[in-house]
């Protein structure tokens, strides 16, 4: 059974970098679509982007100017940074996997992980 | 950016009951990319449904997707306790998006 799980700094202050990552266990990162998802508290969920192992991405349009994701192979993680950073990007950030051959289809799902914005 | 749109946005039946879930999209989905999620509280979502009528692995032949171009369907036949949750379309097809839920209780 494919495992995610995130990690990254629970709480970040306005106008900093947040930061994330996810390891993937039993299992390689190759030959999938890996990506990251958060929700609001309370709220719905909303697509950050996707990398391939390759390395090629996809981001919102609304976010892509200050989000990247990245991927290390070597230590089966990916990553995820988000930029000047406010109260809006205060959420649950998921990592999840894509189903086989599928850019969108998220099959597998990390726990997710709260970041907090606050000075 | 293609919008989703759920509806109803609360649907209160019983155990043992149909449900039936619509999201609308304000284009066409292209190749029908449309995907549905069950989310139970305090965890993370679970895929159902992708390409609009392919049930994921180990999901119960009780749920099922239909629809094509800008009208989607979730269809859950005889609703089980565990069932009661909120439900999220989403399309693949033009970068993706979520639609806002439909949360599905218990009347």
């Amino acid at each position: 059974q494919v495992q995610l799980q995130e990690s990254g700094p629970g709480l970040v202050k306005p106008s900093e970098t947040l930061s994330l990552t996810c390891s993937v266990s039993v299992g390689s990162i190759s030959s999938y679509y890996w990506t990251w998802i958060r929700q609001p508290p309370g709220k719905g969920l909303e697509w950050i982007g996707y990398i391939y192992y390759s390395g090629s991405t996809r981001y919102s349009p609304s976010l892509k100017s200050r989000v990247a994701i990245s991927v290390d192979t070597s230590k089966n993680q990916f990553s995820l940074t988000v930029t000047s950073v406010t109260a809006a990007d205060a959420a649950v950030y998921y990592c999840a996997r894509g189903l086989r051959g599928y850019t969108g289809v998220y099959e597998y799902w990390g726990q997710g992980t709260l970041v907090t914005v606050s000075s | 950016e293609i919008v989703l749109t759920q509806f109803p946005g609360t649907l209160s039946l019983s155990p043992g009951d149909r449900a039936t879930l619509s999201c609308r999209a304000s284009q066409s989905v292209s190749d029908n990319y449309l995907a549905w999620y069950q989310q139970r509280p305090g965890q993370a979502p679970r895929l159902l449904i992708y390409g609009a009528s392919s049930r994921a692995t180990g999901i119960p032949d009780r749920f099922s997707g239909s629809g094509s171009g800008t009208d989607f369907t979730l269809t859950i036949s005889r609703l089980e306790p565990e069932d009661f949750a909120v439900y999220y379309c989403q399309q693949y097809g033009s970068s993706s998006t979520f639609g806002q839920g439909t949360k599905l209780e218990i009347k």
